[in-house]
């Protein structure tokens, strides 16, 4: 069975400050890792995905995130955050072949002026 | 296209009364989800489909919760009798299972609030 564990339910940080949201998952066979975003009041929107190919993967607005296999981890990063980036984060799994999406209990990016 | 769309938005209910939510996924998805998100719990997946047949109803919380997809184009998630605790906001997502589309697209919920 798959888990996923984000590690900090809520991050405050400062406009154009670097942010981290960090994301361990488990899983005994190979898996689909996948970062969603939240704003206020809607649904869930994919920000990226990795499923195959280099261990980086980066969104349009900046964010990337980076598979790491030995550590089973999918960070997600920003060099500079906006107050618009405030919202919540989801980290994903899904074994590759399957379909059963595994969320995070997600974290609460602040950013603050 | 429109994306996913349920209805209500809103819904309050008093305690025992039948609640039904709706969802219209996007045109050409094969994959339908139920989700439910609180505070305490999180985001779990209620039930899925695939081609209008249910796969895997594990995450149904108890027999007052039952969901159907009658076609490709409408699927129903219905609470009777709903009870406070089943206050949360619901998600129906779709997913087009064809090579290469892996993500979820989620409609924006129905919030339920049991009085």
């Amino acid at each position: 069975a798959q888990s996923v564990t984000q590690l900090d339910s809520q991050v405050p940080v400062f406009e154009e400050a670097p942010v981290e949201l960090r994301c361990n998952y488990s899983s005994s066979v190979s898996v689909y890792l996948f970062w969603y975003v939240q704003y206020p009041n809607q649904g869930l929107q994919l920000l990226l995905k990795y499923l195959s190919g280099s261990t980086l993967v980066e969104s349009i607005n900046g964010f990337e995130a980076e598979f790491n296999k030995s550590q089973t981890s999918f960070h997600l990063r920003k060099p500079s955050v906006h107050i618009s980036d405030t919202a919540e984060y989801f980290c994903a799994v899904r074994e590759t072949g399957g379909f059963k999406t595994i969320f995070g209990a997600g974290t609460r990016l602040f950013v603050k002026a | 296209d429109a994306g996913v769309i349920q209805s209500p938005r809103h819904e309050v209910t008093e305690m025992g009364q039948e609640v039904t939510l709706r969802c219209k996924p996007i045109s050409g998805h094969d994959y339908l989800f139920w989700y439910r998100q609180t505070m305490m719990r999180g985001l779990e997946l209620l039930i899925y489909f695939n081609n209008n047949v249910p796969i895997d109803d594990s995450g149904m919380p108890e027999d007052r919760f039952s969901a159907k997809m009658p076609n490709a184009s409408f699927s129903t998630l219905k609470i009777q009798p709903s009870e406070p605790r089943d206050s949360a906001v619901y998600f129906c997502a779709s997913s087009q299972g064809s090579k290469g589309a892996y993500e979820q697209y989620f409609g924006p919920g129905t919030r339920l609030t049991v009085t």
